[in-house]
């Protein structure tokens, strides 16, 4: 069974310090998909990235960067010089893959999010 | 941009009702889901459908059920609403593609505002 584990429950940081948010996964598979999302207060989850597991290039987009390895199933997600825009729930998710899965929906284990508070 | 739309962001019913939370995608997705998401647990999901009229269980449906009549279109039932469902919960959308040989789970799921359901 998948699992995906986000062990900081709550995050504190003033604007402009970095702060990573930690993501340990399990699964079985050999081919599977690693995704991170944010939630800001008015609830929508909106979608930050996307990894395959064959691809363990680091990814910087802007203020926000991601570490994947493998060797230690981890993806972890770092904002540099956080802003108060920054607070909100991230979630870290994984997808199995497979062109039969069911028919082709990805199901999606969520971990139970992390809450980011950046302070002024 | 992808819309996934629910039809209340606040929904108050009583225990023993039957409810019904509508969700629509404007993006000819062939996946939808249905997760709720409560504190300290993440977003599980419900139930999901991968085609027209096609639907499967997922981590916790006991208590619900769907309809997939159109396309665009995914609906979650409480058949007899108990205070144990009141949740916030979010709908979401994807497309089917395989990835080059890494197999289809790939696409990143939208995601609606979600609907914060009440049971008094």
């Amino acid at each position: 069974a998948q699992k995906v584990t986000q062990a900081q429950t709550e995050i504190s940081v003033v604007e402009k310090e970095d702060v990573t948010l930690d993501c340990v996964y399990e699964t079985r598979d050999t081919t599977y998909y690693l995704f991170w999302y944010k939630q800001p207060p008015s609830g929508e989850l909106v979608f930050l990235i996307r990894r395959n597991s064959f691809d363990e290039q680091n990814e910087i987009s802007g203020r926000y960067s991601w570490n994947f390895q493998k060797s230690t199933s981890s993806f972890n997600f770092t904002i540099t010089a956080s802003q108060v825009v920054d607070s909100a729930v991230y979630f870290c998710a994984l997808s199995e893959a497979g062109p039969n899965l069911t028919g082709g929906g990805n199901k999606l284990t969520f971990g139970t999010g992390t809450q980011l508070k950046v302070e002024l | 941009d992808v819309k996934v739309t629910q039809s209340s962001r606040y929904l108050v019913k009583r225990t023993g009702e039957k409810v019904f939370l509508e969700c629509v995608q404007d993006m000819d997705h062939e996946n939808m889901f249905w997760y709720r998401q409560d504190p300290g647990l993440g977003l599980r999901l419900i139930y999901f459908s991968y085609d027209v009229k096609m639907k499967e269980k997922g981590d916790i449906p006991e208590g619900y059920s769907v309809s997939r009549e159109k396309k665009e279109r995914f609906s979650l039932i409480l058949e007899s609403a108990s205070t144990n469902q009141t949740s916030m919960y979010l709908c979401a959308s994807s497309f089917f593609l395989e990835d080059r040989g890494l197999g289809s789970g790939n696409q990143p799921q939208h995601f609606g505002d979600g609907t914060r359901l009440s049971i008094l």
